[in-house]
């Protein structure tokens, strides 16, 4: 499979417990996104990289969120402290650096926190 | 800013109708691109049709097909002869020139009845 691949497909948690996730980009895709999704509605962003380096993050991504790529490959997404507001749908996209290149999504992680 | 606005929550139909999903966007760019995206009930993204904002044509793509109207910031994706494997929520989604970060809309469920 050479796809995007996300790990671990399912995460349940105690509130104020760390967590993290990782991405697998496309293998020659050099631009990585996570995005959160709640129940009903749409992707939102959260934050991107275009290879090690982190271009944009949201306000959505508060201090308590971080993320990285240290090779430019795989990335990690962290959340400290976890919050029941933080239960979601956590998807991760890669993309080739194109302008506006087309994004393809791995299967999501899905948080629960209880 | 921008903004993606999917007003069909859900929609049913009998199998072998076909069926229409509307998008509407805002954007204040002259240069942005429009996505459609399905989701089965699997979770995972999955990407059907990009365009530019320069390129007006109507795409088909076997029973699927593709209206962009710059003049009503429409974006409305048809199913001919639908079946059921298409039961899934449909995003529409927004990306401007020079910032690749997607803005979604709440998706569309579709449900096609057997």
């Amino acid at each position: 499979d050479t796809g995007v691949s996300q790990d671990p497909r399912h995460k349940i948690t105690k509130r104020g417990q760390n967590v993290t996730f990782r991405c697998d980009p496309i293998s020659e895709h050099n631009r990585l996104y996570w995005y959160r999704q709640t129940l009903g509605q749409g992707p939102e962003f959260l934050t991107y990289f275009q290879n090690e380096a982190q271009l944009e993050k949201s306000r959505l991504l508060s201090d308590r969120f971080s993320a990285e790529r240290p090779k430019g490959s795989f990335s990690t997404l962290e959340i400290q402290r976890t919050e029941q507001g933080d239960s979601a749908m956590y998807l991760c996209a890669s993309s080739l650096r194109r302008l506006a290149d087309t994004q393809y999504f791995g299967p999501g992680t899905r948080l629960t926190v209880l | 800013a921008q903004k993606v606005t999917q007003a069909q929550t859900e929609i049913s139909v009998v199998e072998k109708e076909d069926v229409t999903l509307d998008c509407v966007y805002e954007t204040r760019d002259t240069t942005y691109y429009l996505f459609w995206y399905k989701q089965p009930p699997s979770g995972e993204l999955v990407f059907l049709i990009r365009r530019n904002s320069f390129d007006e044509q109507n795409e088909i793509s076997g029973r699927y097909s593709w209206n962009f109207q710059k003049s009503t910031s429409s974006f409305n994706f048809t199913i001919t002869a639908s079946q059921v494997v298409d039961s899934a929520v449909y995003f529409c989604a927004l990306s401007n020139f020079g910032n690749e970060k997607l803005t979604f809309g709440t998706g569309t469920r579709l449900t096609i009845i057997p």
